[in-house]
Parts: structure tokens; C-alpha cells; sequence
């Protein structure tokens, strides 16, 4: 069964500090791994997604995350914060399948504010 | 281009009404999701069309859950005899290969669903 953890379901950092969003997975298939990005009352929105190829995926607005299976690890970062990155964060794993639904199984999510 | 829409975006019932809630996918898109977010927590997976055909429906949560897409392009989310337990979040994603995993799923803004 495949599963996704987010330590922490609110983050704080002030403007201009490294933004760190944790995030585990248990999947008994290599997984696909993704972040989406939810503002208020709009939908998700794809920050990057890592599918077996390098290990260090860029992403849009200069997030990036890593994939450490040593870790089962897909945490996210980005150097300096900006006042616009406030929003909820989801991790999600999905896996490959020729013959059904590749359905998304989402974290919980953690909400990162940004302090002036 | 027009992403994915979803009508209404709020919507308050009556326990024990019953709603449909619209999804437009993305022009061409083979795939359609729905997914269920619950106030706090992140969505979760409903059903699966590709095309016309529901390929999967195992998140369905009862009977009282209906979906549909006749031509395979928008698609309906019924819910019969609302509950209270059925206020949530209801988000329809697209995208345009069938399977695989691989493919970025887009998602709309979402329905809110309160019942009372």
C-alpha cells in the first residue's frame, strides 16, 4: 500500500529564510512523487514531480525537492521565502500503471506562512 | 487556454437534498478525476474516467455517490440524500494521456459543499 506522511501541518519562516516542507512516503513500487501547491480557494497547482529520472527535481517559483529512497524521503525546499509562497503545500505519490487509474494519494498537507 | 472549471464553486444543502456538482475538464483531455477534500486534510481520490468508461470508483465513500461522464468530455458528481459527513471540498482534475502515472493532472478550483 502506498502512503505519504508531511511532518508538520504548519510551517513558519520569515521572509528571505530557507523554506523546508518534510515529507515521507511508503510505497512498495518505485513511486512517482509529486508537490502541489494550494492558495486559498483556488486549485492545486503542480510545483514539480519526480518520476525515476534525476533525484533532484526543479520546480516552478524556485522550489525543488529530492528524492532520497535510502530516506523514503521527497522533501521540499526553497532558499529565500517569499511573502507570496504562503500557502497549504501537498505531497502526493502515485505509481505507474498501464491497465488503471494513476490516482493520486495525497499528505495531509502543511500550511506555510510567511512572517514580514 | 481555459483550464479546468467546475460549477457551482459553493453550494449549501439541506440534509438529506440531493446535488450535482459540474466539472468542464480541459478540451481533449482523455482522464477525469474527482477527488473529496475535507476541511484539513488533503484530497481524496473518488473515481476515474478515461473517456466515457468509469474505470475506477473504489473511493466512492456510498452508494449515495454517483458520477458519470456520457460523452467524455464533462462530467456530473451526484450525491443523493446529502449528509452532513458530505461537506467538503469536491475537486475535479484532468488530464490528457490515460494512464501511466506520468501524466501532470489539472486541476479545478473545486466545489464547496456544505450541508446542513
Amino acid at each position: 500500500a502506498q502512503s505519504v506522511t508531511q511532518l508538520g501541518s504548519h510551517v513558519s519562516v520569515s521572509e528571505g529564510a530557507l523554506v523546508l516542507l518534510r515529507c515521507n512516503y511508503s510505497s512498495s513500487v518505485p513511486p512517482y512523487l509529486f508537490w502541489y501547491v494550494q492558495y486559498p480557494n483556488q486549485g492545486l497547482q503542480l510545483l514539480l514531480k519526480y518520476t525515476s529520472a534525476a533525484t533532484l527535481v526543479k520546480g516552478i517559483n524556485g522550489f525543488e525537492a529530492e528524492f532520497k529512497k535510502s530516506e523514503t524521503s521527497f522533501h521540499l525546499t526553497k532558499p529565500s521565502a517569499h511573502m507570496s509562497d504562503a500557502a497549504e503545500y501537498f505531497c502526493a505519490v502515485s505509481f505507474r500503471s498501464y491497465s488503471s487509474a494513476s490516482k493520486i494519494i495525497f499528505g495531509s498537507g502543511t500550511r506555510l506562512s510567511i512572517r514580514p | 487556454g481555459a483550464g479546468v472549471s467546475q460549477s457551482p464553486r459553493y453550494k449549501v444543502a439541506k440534509r438529506g437534498q440531493d446535488v450535482a456538482l459540474r466539472c468542464d475538464p480541459i478540451s481533449g483531455h482523455v482522464s477525469l478525476f474527482w477527488y473529496q477534500q475535507a476541511l484539513g486534510q488533503g484530497p481524496e481520490f473518488l473515481t476515474y474516467f478515461q473517456n466515457e468508461a468509469q474505470l475506477d470508483k473504489s473511493g466512492l465513500p456510498s452508494d449515495r455517490f454517483f458520477a458519470e461522464r456520457p460523452e467524455g468530455s464533462v462530467s456530473t458528481l451526484k450525491i443523493q440524500r446529502t449528509q452532513q459527513e458530505d461537506s467538503a471540498v469536491y475537486l475535479c482534475a484532468s488530464s490528457s494521456l490515460g494512464g501511466g502515472g506520468l501524466e501532470t493532472q489539472y486541476f479545478g478550483p473545486g466545489t464547496r459543499l456544505l450541508v446542513l
